[in-house]
């Protein structure tokens, strides 16, 4: 299994909306809805921030969002804010019960 | 609010093994999978595998097969890690992760992360 694909770095200005495509195969992304987020700021451990592709834990802002097409899973953030600067991974479930992560997206908020 | 707190940092040398713990609070501990997870400087993350520490049972990524163990103590509701044959390229923060939901349910949703801990190899 090699790693799901991020681009990256994303940029946006306040105020905008971003997404971030997270792509797999038909083993992991595509095979079920089981693909999660992760905010991480430097120096701190990620934070939860999507679940089974669209769900949000509580106390996670409505400004994350997640869906997905085919082996694409992706990450919206909408009303873009200076602390959504951030890296974001996404991470996938497998068909064979191991656990996939991207690479990571840097998200500068300009 | 379920925390968990990990040991502190690791200096050892090229062959040597390193044992990280991985102590839990506030939440259940048995029926969750914790996980490993670590990130090398600067790059993304590695499952590295997990265990249910009610059924004892491990589940290793095949990169760390064998040189890999996850234990966990129920009594102290903490879990540990052990890397052995250390090498250079095993630098890195290791994180441990609770899954979000209980082991029935478990799909690699990682809930709750310690704060890491740093191992460094160097000879």
């Amino acid at each position: 299994h090699s790693a799901l694909t991020q681009p990256a770095s994303v940029s946006g200005s306040p105020g905008q909306s971003i997404t971030i495509p997270c792509t797999g195969t038909s083993n992991d992304v595509g095979a079920y809805n089981y693909v999660s987020w992760y905010q991480q700021h430097p120096g701190t451990p990620p934070k939860l921030l999507i679940y089974d592709v669209y769900n949000r834990p509580s106390g996670v802002s409505d400004r994350f969002s997640g869906s997905k097409s085919g082996n694409t899973a992706s990450l919206t953030i909408s009303g873009l804010q200076a602390e959504d600067e951030a890296d974001y991974y996404c991470a996938s479930y497998t068909k064979t019960s191991i656990r996939l992560f991207g690479g990571g997206t840097k998200l500068t908020v300009l | 609010q379920v925390q968990l707190v990990q040991s502190g940092a690791e200096v050892t040398k090229p062959g040597s093994s390193v044992k990280v713990s991985c102590k839990t609070s506030g939440g259940t501990f048995s029926s969750y999978v914790i996980s490993w997870v670590r990130q090398a400087p600067g790059q993304g993350f590695e499952w590295m595998g997990g265990i249910i520490p009610e059924l004892n049972a491990a589940h290793y990524a095949q990169k760390f097969q064998g040189r890999v163990t996850f234990t966990a103590d129920e009594s102290t509701s903490t879990a540990y890690m052990e890397l052995s044959s250390l090498r250079s390229e095993d630098t890195a923060l290791y994180y441990c992760a609770r899954d979000y939901r209980d082991f029935h349910e478990s799909r690699g949703v990682f809930g709750s992360w310690g704060q890491g801990t740093l191992v460094s190899v160097s000879s």
